[in-house]
């Protein structure tokens, strides 16, 4: 069946350094994906979108690049900050009927080292 | 954007009995969920609580069971009966915008003894 995975569930950082957390998607009628950040004991909280239309979107140090022909999302943090530590998941959206739900990956725990 | 707050933040809970979770958001939203999500672990679609109708149930939930209500388009409750251990869970509310944006509140964090 469709569904979004993560390449890595950990991911281990300097302060200061890049982070690049990424994603794979199955369904090719997937036209709307979502990051999210999840702080322990909170709901995820939505960081940055992007649609189909779009390879790349830039947010406040966050940029998503979405690569359709091999169905694969990912999400960079620069100058990566403790306050970054969390899981990340990402998420995929279809337009209508079935495919009108948001699906969400595994999870990418990413740790920021001082 | 939109701001989702829910109630109870947690409960304990004895095994037989319900809990009733609330679910408020600060403005109109086109669609409304309900979601659970295991420590440690992905979130798993439980329902889209329709307004004015019955709910939407994934695979693997029931509405005897998880019986949902949305009685206009910025609240919904959702109820976990019957509690059995395996019913300890977070529990997340979530509400989309006419743009596909799609938040989340804070979650209920339920354990059942």
């Amino acid at each position: 069946g469709e569904s979004v995975g993560l390449h890595l569930p950990t991911l281990s950082v300097q302060e200061g350094d890049n982070s690049i957390i990424n994603c794979a998607y199955s369904n090719s009628a997937s036209d709307y994906f979502i990051w999210y950040k999840q702080e322990s004991g909170k709901g995820p909280q939505f960081i940055i979108d992007i649609r189909s239309n779009m390879d790349k979107r830039q947010g406040q140090r966050v940029t998503v690049l979405l690569n359709k022909t091999v169905k694969h999302l990912s999400l960079q943090i620069a100058a990566t900050q403790p306050g970054d530590s969390a899981v990340y998941f990402c998420a995929e959206m279809g337009y209508g009927g079935a495919t009108n739900k948001l699906i969400f990956g595994t999870g990418t725990l990413l740790a920021v080292q001082p | 954007s939109a701001v989702i707050s829910q109630k109870p933040s947690r409960d304990i809970c004895q095994r037989g009995t319900s809990l009733t979770i609330q679910c408020q958001v600060d403005s109109q939203v086109t669609m409304m969920f309900w979601y659970r999500q295991q420590p440690g672990q992905s979130l798993t679609l439980i329902a889209t609580a329709n307004q004015g109708s019955e709910a939407t149930y994934e695979s693997g939930f029931v509405i005897d069971k998880f019986p949902i209500s949305r009685p206009n388009l910025t609240f919904s409750t959702l109820t976990v009966s019957n509690m059995s251990p395996e019913d300890s869970s977070i529990y997340l509310c979530s509400a989309r915008t006419g743009s596909r944006e799609q938040y989340f509140g804070p979650g209920t964090r339920l354990t059942v003894t």
